[in-house]
């Protein structure tokens, strides 16, 4: 079964405007990632954030931890069109690098 | 940046049939693949976990004599889904971890699209 939840499901934002997006998980981790994925294509890797990381910064990517209650959140500032695609948090428990991807949230960036 | 390619990008089959998918990863050596299965709008969904020169891992409720997958060389792995059912549909991708070293991500391949009429 899936380990993280993702809300919201699908969101829907003007071009400038914040995107946040939450993932929750249910069991301990080795570290958490976030992936994109344009629609119907592969996924490419957005960030890593390790269990001992509170939070995490890339380019307009910001990433925040919260081990005790076992969520994440990744926020897109100054989102623009070409943001549009599905967002996923995937976790890693340790055993041997295998991912448990969220459920995912489908971003829309209108012009 | 490492490259994985899967081939072929989509394929029709009838039912009944079997299809061979290939994933590779093209400027690195992977001794451990993963094979995913994703529906429409879905998330991914870990089928099994293939290892150079041994047998696959499965995931709970994945059928091995149905999903069968061999990873021959460091920078192959297949996965052949055997008589094919349009229950089998979906968009099947592979990720290779990266060499020894690099960071904890995985390199994922651009998927395939299988069509089962």
């Amino acid at each position: 079964s899936q380990q993280g939840e993702e809300d919201p499901q699908a969101l829907s934002i003007q071009e400038g405007e914040n995107a946040t997006m939450n993932c929750s998980y249910k069991t301990s981790i080795n570290n958490l990632q976030w992936y994109r994925q344009n629609s119907g294509r592969g996924l490419v890797h957005l960030i890593l954030i390790r269990s001992n990381e509170r939070e995490k910064h890339s380019g307009r990517l910001r990433v925040t931890l919260d081990t005790s209650k076992k969520s994440s959140s990744l926020l897109i500032t100054a989102s623009r069109a070409a943001d549009t695609a599905s967002y996923f948090c995937a976790t890693d428990t340790g055993g041997g690098n295998k991912l448990t991807f969220g459920t995912g949230t489908q971003l829309k960036v209108e012009l | 940046g490492a490259v994985v390619s899967q081939h072929p990008s989509r394929v029709i089959c009838k039912s009944g049939t079997s299809v061979k998918i290939e994933c590779r990863s093209l400027d690195f050596q992977a001794t451990t693949m993963f094979w995913y299965r994703q529906f429409p709008k879905q998330s991914l969904m870990l089928m099994a976990t293939s290892n150079e020169g041994s047998k696959a891992t499965y995931e709970q409720g994945v059928e091995k004599d149905k999903f069968l997958i061999n990873h021959a060389s460091l920078t192959l792995s297949t996965l052949t889904v055997t008589s094919a059912h349009p229950e089998d549909s979906s968009f099947y991708i592979c990720s290779a971890d990266p060499p020894t070293g690099t960071p904890y991500e995985q390199y994922f391949g651009p998927g395939t699209r299988l069509t089962v009429t």
